[in-house]
């Protein structure tokens, strides 16, 4: 059973350019949600997909933007790239019991973007 | 105030020692609470899911959850170096559309030979 895929592990880029990030949820998981990760620090929530939709969405601005696949995959972008958004990027799947109630998160292994 | 506060450490412990965690929270309406171990350079690895007040045991680690104190702890029996990591404390709210998990910043915990 695959868990938490993300791709790629590692990024490079330069101030003001444009990035994508892509996860695939564990198997049997139809939830993503997208957290930040400085260095020293816990998981900041980004957005949360559910059904193609961004359903809830924590203190970031427009720059970051999302998507989800009908096949529950997702990617996140981030436009016009700033140096404090090197970080961690963490994707997290669980499923959705309905009504939004949903069990814990499970986490994939990040991708760890630098932006020069 | 931050939501969720939690000592950075580091924490180092000898091979063997009882090592407790503790977070505290602000948000009463927190009713999911879980403990994430991190390794470095590495995803959050799930290792303990409780809803509401009391304890839950899984093997070497303990979780315990007090809402009348607003206070969580992980304890981990009979520690051992591979147990070296940061350990993340998070939470939510029941709310069917509270589906933010809030983290605490993590704490990094060393255990010696």
């Amino acid at each position: 059973d695959a868990g938490v895929t993300q791709s790629p592990t590692h990024l490079i880029k330069t101030r003001g350019q444009q990035v994508t990030l892509r996860c695939s949820p564990k198997s049997g998981h139809d939830t993503v949600s997208w957290y930040q990760q400085a260095l020293g620090q816990g998981p900041q929530f980004i957005f949360q997909y559910y059904e193609e939709e961004e359903r809830q969405r924590g203190n970031f601005p427009d720059r970051f933007s999302g998507h989800q696949f009908p096949n529950y995959s997702s990617e996140l972008n981030v436009n016009a790239l700033l140096l404090g958004d090197s970080a961690l990027y963490l994707c997290a799947s669980s499923l959705d019991f309905g009504g939004g109630a949903q069990e814990t998160q499970y986490f994939g292994p990040g991708t760890r973007l630098l932006v020069l | 105030q931050k939501e969720v506060e939690q000592d950075p450490g580091p924490l180092s412990v000898p091979e063997g020692a009882i090592v407790s965690l503790n977070c505290t929270y602000s948000n009463s309406a927190f009713q999911y609470f879980m403990w994430y171990r991190q390794y470095s350079r590495k995803g959050p690895e799930l290792l303990m899911y409780t809803y509401s007040s009391g304890n839950k045991e899984d093997g070497r680690f303990t979780a315990q959850v007090d809402k009348s104190s607003k206070y969580i702890s992980l304890f981990i029996r009979d520690s051992q170096p591979s147990d070296s990591a940061t350990y993340l404390c998070a939470m939510k709210s029941g709310d069917n559309y509270g589906q933010n998990f809030v983290f605490g910043p993590g704490t990094r915990l060393s255990v010696l030979p």
